[in-house]
């Protein structure tokens, strides 16, 4: 079992509907959790970070940490065709920086 | 501000060679990362270096390594190549070490072995 799992997709939704993007993982020393969007042939872009747990809310972007369940979401409200892209979730420890990534979730939003 | 660049972005070898790849970081950042991204994998930590100096390593054969400038700017090196070595090998920079939410990546290196 990989310490983070994330369902590869492919997700493809309407325009304008609320996307919700998961991750779970086993390792309860996780403590950086961080969404990165990659489009084709580019690098990941950093969308959010959190520390801990609870939400944070950028735009029309929404994370939630749940450490409790360890669980992690990604919300994208009124999405659009331009947020079609991979969303990978990536997880770190406190005191070293070697981050642990999901295999990404390809999304399609067709208009 | 220029973004992080690197240095081949396309990349054919044959099996048993070597290959250098370089990553420019971004102005003022001193600390680069680089990662191995393959559809099997995925997104893989490969090290880190900060003030030329390897902080972190990630779960990676001695084939592996990389080496840091003065000037922040850093180079990778896979010496023996295997076939499964194809991949895009990414680079990331941040101004200090463990600035996660201050990271950028650079486009990557398409690495294809043959």
């Amino acid at each position: 079992q990989k310490e983070v799992e994330q369902d590869p997709g492919p997700l493809s939704v309407p325009e304008g509907a609320i996307v919700s993007l998961n991750c779970t993982y086993s390792n309860s020393a996780f403590q950086y959790f961080m969404w990165y969007r990659q489009y084709s042939r580019k690098g990941p872009e950093l969308l959010m970070y959190t520390y801990s747990s609870g939400n944070k809310e950028d735009g029309r972007f929404t994370a939630q940490v749940d450490k409790s369940s360890k669980y992690i979401s990604l919300f994208i409200r009124d999405s659009q065709p331009s947020d079609s892209a991979t969303y990978l979730c990536a997880m770190g420890k406190g005191g070293s920086y070697i981050p642990t990534f999901g295999r990404g979730t390809s999304l399609i939003v067709h208009p | 501000k220029a973004g992080v660049t690197q240095t081949p972005r396309y990349l054919i070898k044959t099996r048993g060679q070597q290959v250098t790849l370089s990553c420019s970081p971004i102005s003022g950042h001193r600390s680069v990362s680089w990662y191995q991204q393959t559809p099997g994998q995925g997104l893989q930590f490969l090290f880190e270096y900060f003030s030329e100096t390897q902080r972190n390593k990630g779960n990676f054969p001695g084939r592996f390594s990389g080496r840091q400038f003065s000037n922040s700017r850093s180079e990778m090196n896979v010496s023996t190549l295997e076939l499964g070595d194809s991949a895009l090998y990414l680079c990331a920079s941040s101004p200090q070490p463990t600035d996660y939410n201050e990271q950028f990546f650079g486009p990557g290196t398409r690495l294809t072995v043959l």
